[in-house]
């Protein structure tokens, strides 16, 4: 039963337009919760991260918005450029035993950006 | 070397072959991951190394065997593997401490095709 869920295989935006990637979880525990990006043949790398303490965090052309009580999150890309063509995966986490954190994440959602 | 390198980037075996993929980490982090990405399903964790010591086994079969010599390496061992094992084997690590995020940080994945 996966934990974490990115229903949207795929999405095409216009250059210049919003995109906006979707993931929703099930687990109450995750207070942490990060997107990462993935081109091919590249391993992940992190875009941003939310606390559960907040509702937006921002970061240039990336805002991602977390609705604790709906358990779903989305990042915010705008506007949109050729080169966010990639996957992204949400990610999320609580503190399990002792001081580890671990990352449950989702299929991925792969964003073509049209120019 | 930057970041998180893993060799070999491509990697062909048969069935009953013996082969190794490697990590190795240039962040001084003191924990580190290997996880699956198949087509379209999410990242799958398989091991977790905290320390040195493993600390997590994901129910793993044990075709796989991972070795961790000491906090900067890491080696997946594999032996007998089926053709459902190929997939894009990424290493991460991470620097755990009491309140950290559990951000990790990706080497570009070793892509392994069983026939």
């Amino acid at each position: 039963d996966q934990q974490v869920k990115q229903n949207s295989p795929s999405l095409s935006v216009q250059e210049g337009r919003i995109s906006i990637l979707n993931c929703d979880y099930t687990n109450s525990m995750f207070d942490y919760f990060l997107w990462y990006k993935k081109y091919p043949a590249e391993g992940p790398t992190f875009l941003i991260s939310i606390s559960s303490i907040k509702d937006k965090n921002e970061d240039g052309r990336f805002t991602v918005f977390l609705n604790k009580s709906a358990k779903h999150l989305s990042l915010h890309i705008v506007p949109s450029q050729p080169g966010d063509s990639a996957v992204y995966f949400c990610a999320a986490s609580f503190i399990s035993s002792g001081s580890a954190r671990q990352l449950t994440f989702g299929s991925g959602t792969q964003l073509t950006v049209l120019p | 070397e930057t970041g998180v390198t893993q060799t070999p980037r491509h990697l062909v075996m048969g069935m009953t072959n013996k082969k190794s993929l490697k990590c190795e980490q240039h962040l001084g982090h003191n924990a580190m991951y290997w996880y699956k990405q198949s087509a379209k399903k999410p990242l799958e964790l398989m091991f977790v190394y905290n320390f040195k010591e493993q600390t997590e086994n994901n129910s793993v079969p044990s075709r796989f065997s991972p070795e961790c010599p000491n906090s900067s390496h890491l080696f997946l061992h594999l032996h007998t593997l089926q053709p459902e094992d190929s997939a894009l084997y990424l290493c991460a690590s991470s620097q755990v401490f009491p309140g950290g995020t559990g951000e990790l940080f990706f080497g570009e994945g070793s892509r392994l095709t069983v026939l």
